[in-house]
């Protein structure tokens, strides 16, 4: 199993639709939780950390589950300026050994 | 001007070559990280270094080397390049007291073995 996996995709959705991606970690101990963007052929960039309690930015809502071992990104009213691909990273031992997931794909269509 | 930079941007050399990427970094951050990106795994770690005396090996480091030459650089070596090690290689920076561990990348050096 990996360590980190996510729906690779990918999402095609119209503009102002709302798309939820989830992402699942093999290790329980596993502390800090984020989402980062990637631009085609670019860097990644943090998108948001991700809480226990949930958090929202904007159009953007995290949301973990420990007991589940997953974490989940809600992009409300999606522009076409949020196509790009979502990374799921985990921090397995809450020093830096953060691991990747592959990333999910999403393409916002007029 | 960019905080992290990367040298070269697009490398094509061949097989049994030896390679160095270099990062620099203006952030002041004491941790570097070097990974590479292949299609449908993601991102895996290479080597990371705390500090300029502090080295260590990450997830995937066989047939890579580094050196942290001072606190704002960090190169990577591929002692003799193999078609495998074709992929996009990204450096990147932290730092602890940020406290979210946010990882800042540079813009990337895609690397083709042939």
């Amino acid at each position: 199993r990996k360590e980190v996996e996510q729906d690779p995709g990918p999402f095609n959705v119209p503009e102002g639709a709302t798309v939820a991606f989830n992402c699942t970690y093999s290790n329980s101990a596993s502390q800090s939780f984020f989402w980062y963007r990637q631009d085609c052929r670019k860097e990644p960039k943090l998108l948001m950390s991700v809480y226990s309690s949930g958090n929202e930015d904007g159009r953007f809502t995290a949301q973990l589950n420990r007991a589940s071992q997953y974490i989940s990104l809600l992009i409300r009213d999606s522009k076409l300026s949020d196509s790009a691909t979502y990374l799921c990273v985990v921090n397995m031992d809450n020093n830096n050994d953060m691991r990747f997931g592959a990333g999910t794909r999403l393409t916002v269509k007029p | 001007d960019a905080d992290v930079t990367q040298t070269p941007r697009n490398r094509i050399t061949k097989t049994g070559k030896r390679i160095m990427l270099e990062c620099s970094q203006t952030k002041g951050h004491d941790r570097m990280y070097w990974y590479r990106q292949d299609p449908g795994l993601g991102l895996r770690l290479i080597y990371y270094s705390f500090d300029v005396k502090d080295i260590n090996k990450g997830e995937i480091s066989d047939g890579y080397s580094v050196s942290r030459q001072a606190q704002a650089k960090f190169s990577l070596s591929l002692e003799s390049a193999i078609p495998n090690q074709t992929a996009l290689y990204f450096c990147a920076t932290s730092d602890p007291l940020e406290g979210d561990y946010e990882q800042y990348f540079g813009p990337g050096t895609r690397l083709t073995v042939t």
